[in-house]
């Protein structure tokens, strides 16, 4: 079945530093791909996304390009700030699928210090 | 908009008891789902609606959970009776059909502890 796969956590940088969140996935036939990010003691939140290969998803500096020939959507950022310490989650839905039922990787928390 | 509004925001209950936990979607949008985090299991979607009606309940853990949705500004989820390992923050999320497919928006949670 679909799946998707991030690197684990807990990732700790410090402020400025370049962010790289790895995520593969495995599906049948042509996902769209999402990362939400859910910030300490809130809902999951939209961050990016992209629908079709070679799309870049970009949002607050951090972008994401789907690659269907290595199935994977890493998560960049160029310089971190303390403020985007939280947990970040890459999903897909599935281009058979109805209603957008996203499957979800386990998430990687990121924590970015002073 | 107000967003996906979810009540009560924090539920202690003891063992046994009846749990009720409420949900308004965004208004227009015709999918909404329920989710349950824990840090054993990560985030599980438990059951979705699309216009009012379940598609997908696979993920509902055993018949003691059931989740209704009357009309489209509302859905429940019921548990009956709790049991401890139900404490988990459970999540609400509503997305707009299939022009926002993927797109959900979630609520702030409704964090659940069964002593």
């Amino acid at each position: 079945g679909d799946s998707v796969t991030q690197m684990e956590g807990p990732v700790t940088l410090s402020e400025e530093a370049f962010l790289t969140i790895n995520c593969t996935y495995t599906a049948t036939g042509y996902p769209s791909l999402f990362w939400y990010v859910q910030y300490p003691g809130e809902g999951l939140q939209l961050l990016l996304k992209a629908t079709k290969a070679d799309d870049k998803g970009s949002n607050k500096g951090f972008e994401a390009t789907y690659r269907k020939e290595t199935t994977s959507f890493h998560l960049e950022k160029g310089s971190v700030q303390v403020s985007d310490s939280a947990v970040y989650f890459c999903a897909l839905v599935a281009s058979y699928n109805q209603g957008g039922k996203l499957i979800f990787g386990q998430g990687t928390e990121l924590s970015v210090k002073p | 908009d107000a967003g996906v509004i979810q009540s009560p925001r924090h539920e202690v209950t003891e063992m046994g008891q009846e749990v009720t936990l409420r949900c308004k979607p965004i208004s227009g949008h015709d999918y909404l789902f329920w989710y349950r985090q824990t840090m054993m299991r990560g985030l599980e979607l438990l059951i979705y609606f699309n216009n009012n009606v379940p598609i997908d309940d696979s993920g509902m853990p055993e018949d003691r959970f059931s989740a209704k949705m009357p009309n489209a500004s509302f859905s429940t989820l019921k548990i009956q009776p709790s049991e401890p390992r139900d404490s988990a923050v459970y999540f609400c999320a509503s997305s707009l059909g299939r022009r926002g497919e993927g797109e959900q928006y979630f609520g702030p949670g409704t964090r659940l502890t069964v002593t």
